[in-house]
């Protein structure tokens, strides 16, 4: 089974603080997502890498950058946490294939809560 | 540019049918799916359906799709509490990824 684990389900973090939210996958899948998820608003792709070192902004990149040094492995960086971050992060990933279903397999979610 | 849309909450009384109601934009979609939520817990994927189908079933649960109106629905059939959960359409249209709708809370009454 694929697995997508993150390196904290809850975390509480001071405004200010650098923070770095961790996401593995053990599938060797090119793609690696990041989202948020708020009430009322669904999720929203914050980063999206498909190679190492490579990167694509989503939909909210603002005040978020994302390292890929390892297939495996894709960080979410808040420079400097504001209250406004606080939210649920969701990471996913992918493999890459013409006709595939493209699914996209979760990890089990980082609470993040910024006072 | 590409949009989801789904209601936000749905309810039901335990052993009916619910019915699950998304609409997207982008006519280019490959595939539509259907991701489930359960309280806590990441996205699992429910169900897909292939643009070029107009149903797809699986045991209790039944997708249409209609191509020319935009519109995709789950059905789950016999509904159980452990139905409960979030229910997020999706569409894969070009090849950066997913859209998401904002989910659907199916909420199950005794």
């Amino acid at each position: 089974d694929v697995k997508v684990t993150q390196s904290s389900r809850y975390l509480v973090k001071r405004t200010g603080e650098k923070v770095f939210l961790e996401c593995v996958q053990d599938m060797d899948h090119e793609n690696m997502f990041w989202y948020r998820q708020d009430p009322g608003l669904g999720l929203r792709l914050i980063y999206f890498s498909y190679d190492v070192k490579m990167k694509e902004k989503g939909d909210i990149p603002e005040g978020y950058s994302v390292s890929r040094e390892k297939k495996e492995r894709f960080s979410l960086i808040l420079e400097s946490a504001s209250t406004n971050q606080t939210s649920m992060y969701l990471c996913a990933s992918s493999p890459v294939g013409q006709g595939a279903p493209y699914e996209q397999y979760f990890g089990p979610g980082t609470r993040l809560t910024v006072t | 540019g590409e949009d989801v849309e789904q209601s936000l909450f749905l309810s039901v009384r335990e052993g009916d049918s619910s019915v699950i109601n998304c609409t997207y934009t982008d006519s280019s979609s490959t595939y539509l799916y259907w991701y489930k939520q359960e309280p806590g817990a990441g996205l699992q994927l429910l169900t897909y359906i292939f643009s070029n189908m107009d149903m797809k079933q699986d045991q209790r649960l039944t997708v249409l799709l209609n191509k020319k109106d935009k519109h995709l629905s789950l059905r789950i059939a016999d509904t159980q509490t452990g139905d409960s959960a979030i229910y997020f359409c999706a569409e894969r249209g070009g090849a950066d990824g997913l859209t998401f709708g904002k989910g659907t809370h199916l909420i199950i009454q005794p």
